[in-house]
């Protein structure tokens, strides 16, 4: 079974620029969650998603958005790039009750 | 403010020698999470604890949860070089109605065993 996907690896982008990650979640797993990871302020919630639906949002900007689509894939979007974006976003699958399932993450480094 | 607050952050060790982390949290969730990440890496399911005196056990890592003290531990028993990595307890945010979704994490702590 395919572990959660995310794309790409590795962005670097200039301030004020927008970026969108993309992230397929394992077969199955229905809720996608993202969060940031810096060396500051560690593991960050941003949002979670259910069935295209926005459940939960963590107490980020307006600038972080994100969707997801009918196949559970979801895609987060920076808008307006700022140098304290750079960081490690890792996404998670979960099941309905299950542990949540991390990526391999995107490293996006904002110049 | 919720809050999940580990000790030590860093933790430099014998191989041989056994230890304790702990992972102190404000919430009133019944669910507690280990991961492990190594340099560069994404986040490795160690551990799911569902319930007050749950204990599980994998290899040299043992975790246990006291849901009352608000409490939980990782015991390393007799440390080897592969276990260095940064290990992260997380508990689900109840204020969100207890969705699985959505984890508060501890700033970790980082393992380094030195022979």
């Amino acid at each position: 079974k395919a572990g959660v996907t995310q794309t790409p690896r590795y962005l670097i982008k200039t301030r004020g620029q927008q970026v969108t990650l993309s992230c397929s979640p394992i077969s199955g797993h229905r809720s996608v969650s993202w969060y940031q990871q810096t060396p500051g302020q560690g593991l960050q919630f941003l949002f979670e998603y259910f069935s295209e639906t926005q459940r939960n949002k963590g107490n980020f900007p307006g600038r972080f958005s994100g969707r997801q689509f009918s196949n559970s894939r979801s895609e987060m979007n920076v808008s307006t790039l700022e140098l304290g974006d750079s960081a490690l976003y890792l996404c998670a699958s979960s099941a309905r009750g299950g542990r949540q399932y991390f990526g391999a993450g995107t490293r996006l480094s904002v110049l | 403010e919720l809050k999940v607050e580990q000790n030590p952050l860093f933790l430099s060790m014998q191989e041989g020698k056994n230890y304790t982390i702990y992972c102190n949290y404000s919430t009133t969730s019944d669910r507690l999470y280990w991961y492990r990440q190594d340099p560069g890496k994404s986040l490795e399911s160690l551990f799911v604890l569902l319930s007050n005196g749950a204990v599980k056990q994998e290899g040299r890592l043992m975790a246990s949860l006291d849901t009352k003290a608000r409490l939980s531990t990782l015991h390393i028993t007799a440390a080897v070089h592969d276990l260095s990595a940064t290990y992260f307890c997380a508990v689900e945010n109840a204020n969100y109605g207890g969705s699985q979704g959505n984890l508060i994490f501890g700033k970790g702590t980082k393992l380094s065993v030195k022979p």
